[in-house]
């Protein structure tokens, strides 16, 4: 059963460069919700995708955009990145956008120089 | 807003030694709280959750406590082990309308052997 997975592991990107994410939920899930993990700190919800629709979005600014598949797999955008941007993504996927709970990915490890 | 704080921040026990982690939430409509355990460079794991309907939830060593009226809910891990070294985040969430986890800050417990 084929757990979450997202690519790449690591990426690194300077300033104002635009960056793609990937995620493929686990195996029976349609719904994947992206987070931002900042160095020491909790992951904090960026938005959840659902039908290939943008369900949620938490309190991230226009540059966040992202897409879901008829796979149900799912991609997360940044543009225009910033120093501040650097940190781990994390996708999380569920059986529906009330499933619970939501199982998670390794990450994407997000570097900016 | 939604927010979850949770304490201590860091905590090292003896192996043996119970570990307790807490957390309050302010959205009196959270109804469904996760604990994740994150081991360094890794996704976080669900360890055990509960629901409001419940006042406490125990899966062998773990156990989770939640205090509907104070907006409050615990995690107690007994005989701690250095495997049980990690991460833990508290999360709360809705089950209907908004789905996203509202995480706490994490709290980094050390097991000493």
């Amino acid at each position: 059963d084929a757990g979450v997975t997202q690519s790449p592991t690591h990426l690194i990107k300077t300033r104002g460069q635009q960056v793609t994410l990937r995620c493929s939920p686990k195996s029976g899930h349609d719904t994947v919700s992206w987070y931002q993990q900042a160095l020491g700190q909790g992951p904090q919800f960026i938005f959840q995708y659902y039908e290939e629709e943008e369900r949620q979005r938490g309190n991230f600014p226009d540059r966040f955009s992202g897409h879901q598949f008829p796979n149900y797999s799912s991609e997360l955008n940044v543009n225009a990145l910033l120093l501040g941007d650097s940190a781990l993504y994390l996708c999380a996927s569920s059986l529906g956008p009330s499933g619970q709970p939501q199982h998670f990915g390794d990450g994407t490890r997000l570097s900016i120089l | 807003g939604e927010n979850v704080e949770q304490h201590p921040s860091t905590l090292s026990v003896q192996e043996g030694d119970s570990a307790v982690i807490k957390c309050t939430y302010s959205d009196s409509a959270s109804n469904y709280f996760p604990w994740y355990k994150q081991e360094l460079g890794k996704r976080p794991q669900l360890i055990i959750d509960i629901r409001s309907n419940v006042g406490e939830k125990k899966d062998q060593r773990i156990a989770v406590t939640l205090n509907k009226t104070a907006k409050h809910f615990s995690l107690h891990i007994t005989e701690t082990q250095p495997e049980d070294s990690a991460v833990y985040f508290c999360a709360a969430s809705l089950t209907s309308g908004t789905y996203k986890y509202i995480f706490g800050t994490g709290t980094r417990l050390k097991v000493l052997a």
